[in-house]
């Protein structure tokens, strides 16, 4: 069974926003943590940030804030990313993944959104 | 800003057994954990709590922890072992990954 099922690719111009939707089955949403975390082409993987998928807490990676936010629609299971002030350094994949603690490790990914920045 | 450091590759071959290091600051005080990553793919947890392996990961991986320095260890490699490898470890609350190792099975 999926557990994690993310939007498709999306491209944007610079200084744009981007919103990255993550499904999650009901027991991974009513039961983990939600993380995003995402990898520039050829490059490894970063920490974004953390959702708490039942009351909606969130922290972030210093590099990010001001810049990411976190939601979750509760009627749907979903977490969503959205990403503003794009520029061609945001060009990755950006994968969720769930743990079961906050500082746990990540047991389950995503299949991963390709986000291209370009103009 | 924490950094844990890998070995950027390391090649071997068919049934030889490979141990890829990950050195951090105060990776004694922490867990780390392990992911493996095929081209195009999605990472995969092979060792979580320095030691401890998730269902449906084979036993020929294992992880040990020597002071600032956690170990995957790979036996009888086989060519499926074929992947980028990340450490990852928490720091301040703050998810951190190795640069990772790629491990080539010639």
């Amino acid at each position: 069974q999926v557990q994690l099922v993310q939007s498709g690719t999306d491209m944007k111009r610079p200084g744009a926003s981007v919103k990255v939707s993550c499904r999650a089955s009901r027991d991974t949403f009513n039961n983990y943590y939600i993380h995003w975390v995402r990898q520039a082409p050829g490059q490894g993987l970063e920490w974004i940030g953390i959702i708490n998928p039942s009351g909606g807490a969130t922290s972030f990676q210093q590099n990010f804030q001001g810049r990411v936010s976190l939601t979750r629609d509760t009627s749907t299971s979903t977490v969503y990313m959205d990403l503003s002030g794009l520029m061609s350094d945001d060009t990755a994949v950006y994968y969720c993944a769930r743990s079961r603690f906050s500082n746990d490790a990540f047991d389950i990914w995503g299949q991963g959104t390709m986000v291209i920045v370009s103009s | 800003s924490y950094e844990l450091i890998q070995p950027p590759s390391v090649s071997l071959s068919p049934g030889q057994t490979v141990n890829i290091s990950c050195y951090g600051d105060s990776l004694g005080d922490n867990f780390a954990s392990w992911y493996q990553q095929k081209p195009g793919k999605s990472p995969v947890l092979v060792i979580y709590q320095d030691t401890k392996r998730p269902s449906g990961i084979p036993e020929r991986f294992s992880g040990s922890t020597s002071g600032n320095t956690a170990t995957l260890t790979i036996r009888e490699t086989q060519a499926m072992d074929e992947a980028d490898y990340f450490c990852q470890a928490w720091d301040h609350n703050r998810a951190v990954f190795g640069s990772g190792t790629q491990v080539t099975v010639l």
